[in-house]
């Protein structure tokens, strides 16, 4: 069975400096893999998404990430971080089981943007 | 824009009581899920459904139950509510298999 693991629960950052998530992924195919952020009292907002190619994909909100197969990660970077980026945020990765496609998810990191 | 509802978005409720949580989409959206949320834990799929009279229950055992009579609604029912069932309840909706789209969530509190 496929899983997630974000080493990080929580994460500071001063705002204007640069941000790297972690998320590191095991599932025995090629990875469908996702980010998604969460910001308070909110669902979770698409934020980018790796399926085949280029390995380093673009988001919204000046996002990206970078696929790593031989170290089985998908970190999450932004080169400077906004007041409004502080929400949490999760990596998922899509995986088939009988014939559905279903979306498991790390357990999130939360980050707080400091002044 | 993502367009799905779900209501109500915070629920106090006894124990024993039968509950139902609503979710609704206006994106013609096939494929719709409910997730469980606990702070500082994963997600987990408890129901979905890729479609009309179609149902699966996910990988997270739930006490629930969903139905699918129309393809914009999905609603998820709580015949006997328990102190253990007090969770946030997020609804999702999809036209592909993995891009979904997330409701605000329902933020259940069973007494």
């Amino acid at each position: 069975a496929q899983s997630v693991t974000q080493p990080d629960i929580h994460i500071t950052v001063s705002e204007g400096a640069s941000l790297e998530l972690r998320c590191n992924y095991s599932y025995g195919a090629t990875p469908y893999l996702f980010w998604y952020v969460q910001s308070p009292g909110q669902g979770l907002q698409l934020l980018l998404k790796y399926f085949s190619g280029d390995t380093l994909v673009q988001g919204i909100k000046g996002f990206e990430a970078e696929f790593k197969r031989s170290q089985s990660s998908f970190n999450l970077r932004k080169p400077s971080v906004h007041w409004s980026d502080a929400a949490e945020y999760f990596c998922a990765v899509g995986a088939r089981d009988s014939g559905y496609s279903t979306l498991t998810f790390g357990k999130g990191t939360m980050l707080l943007v400091s002044p | 824009e993502a367009d799905i509802y779900q209501t109500p978005r915070y629920l106090v409720i006894g124990t024993g009581k039968k509950i139902t949580l609503e979710c609704s989409q206006t994106m013609g959206h096939d494929k719709m899920y409910w997730y469980q949320q606990d702070p500082g834990m994963e997600l987990h799929l408890i129901h979905y459904s890729y479609g009309v009279n179609s149902t699966e229950k996910g990988d997270l055992s739930s006490e629930s139950t969903v139905s699918r009579i129309r393809t914009e609604h999905f609603p998820l029912t709580l015949e006997s509510a328990r102190p253990s069932h007090t969770s946030q309840y997020l609804c999702a909706s999809s036209a592909t298999p993995y891009e979904q789209y997330f409701g605000p969530g329902t933020r259940l509190t069973v007494t």
